[in-house]
């Protein structure tokens, strides 16, 4: 049974047009985590949610937003999508302890978005 | 310079092969070490951790050298089925990926 559920698994959107991307988790982990990643590239944490506390990376542009509604489901919102944020996006959850560890994080299936 | 480093490949090698992936980081503080296989279009998925004393899953072998700050994944008697993307990742108050490296095997 799928523990990490990412919807869609494909979205085409145009340029400038806000898109929503969702992820649920039946893990019922506190930590919930947005990565992109581009073709060969590394993924690239873009922020994460500890329980409710949400924690930004320094270079995330601000046309990235994020939202946790409950421990469940966490969304992203690209405001306004320009060409170079065409790449895999993929959601992560973890059980943590602290602030500090860091545990395995199980990821799902990804959203892979096109910018037209 | 990236924080975390790996040859991007590819690894062209024949079922039965032995292949090894060497990872480089360059935060010394980095607290926890893994590789990662994802498959062409797919989520990374964990493939084992890694320990300074070196560790063992079947046909894989993950080793961590901290003076040096690389580790190293050893995959013997490849399958086909061992066509993939290796990741290695540490952890530094967040999980922090390499490129990849590209593995093909070949019958």
């Amino acid at each position: 049974d799928a523990m990490v559920i990412q919807n869609p698994r494909y979205q085409v959107t145009q340029f400038g047009k806000p898109v929503t991307l969702s992820c649920s988790q039946t893990l019922n982990h506190n930590v919930m985590y947005w990565y992109q990643q581009k073709s060969s590239q590394a993924p690239k944490l873009l922020f994460h949610y500890y329980d409710k506390d949400f924690n930004n990376e320094a270079d995330t542009p601000d046309n990235f937003q994020s939202r946790r509604p409950n421990t469940s489901f966490c969304f992203l919102d690209i405001r306004s999508p320009g060409l170079g944020d065409a790449a895999m996006y993929l959601c992560a959850t973890s059980r943590r302890r602290t602030a500090t560890t860091q545990e395995t994080q199980y990821f799902g299936p990804g959203t892979r978005l096109l910018v037209l | 310079r990236k924080e975390v480093e790996q040859d991007p490949g590819p690894f062209n090698v024949p079922e039965g092969a032995t292949v090894a992936f060497n990872c480089t980081y360059s935060n010394s503080a980095s607290q926890s070490f893994f590789w990662y296989r994802q498959d062409c279009r797919k989520e990374p998925k964990l493939l084992m951790s890694v320990y300074s004393s070196g560790n063992e899953d079947g046909r894989f072998t993950a080793q961590l050298n901290r003076a040096s700050q690389y580790i190293s994944l050893l995959i013997r008697d490849s399958k086909l089925s061992d066509s993939a993307t290796y990741l290695c990742a540490v952890t530094r108050n967040k999980l922090i990926f390499g490129a990849g490296t590209r593995l093909a095997v070949h019958p």
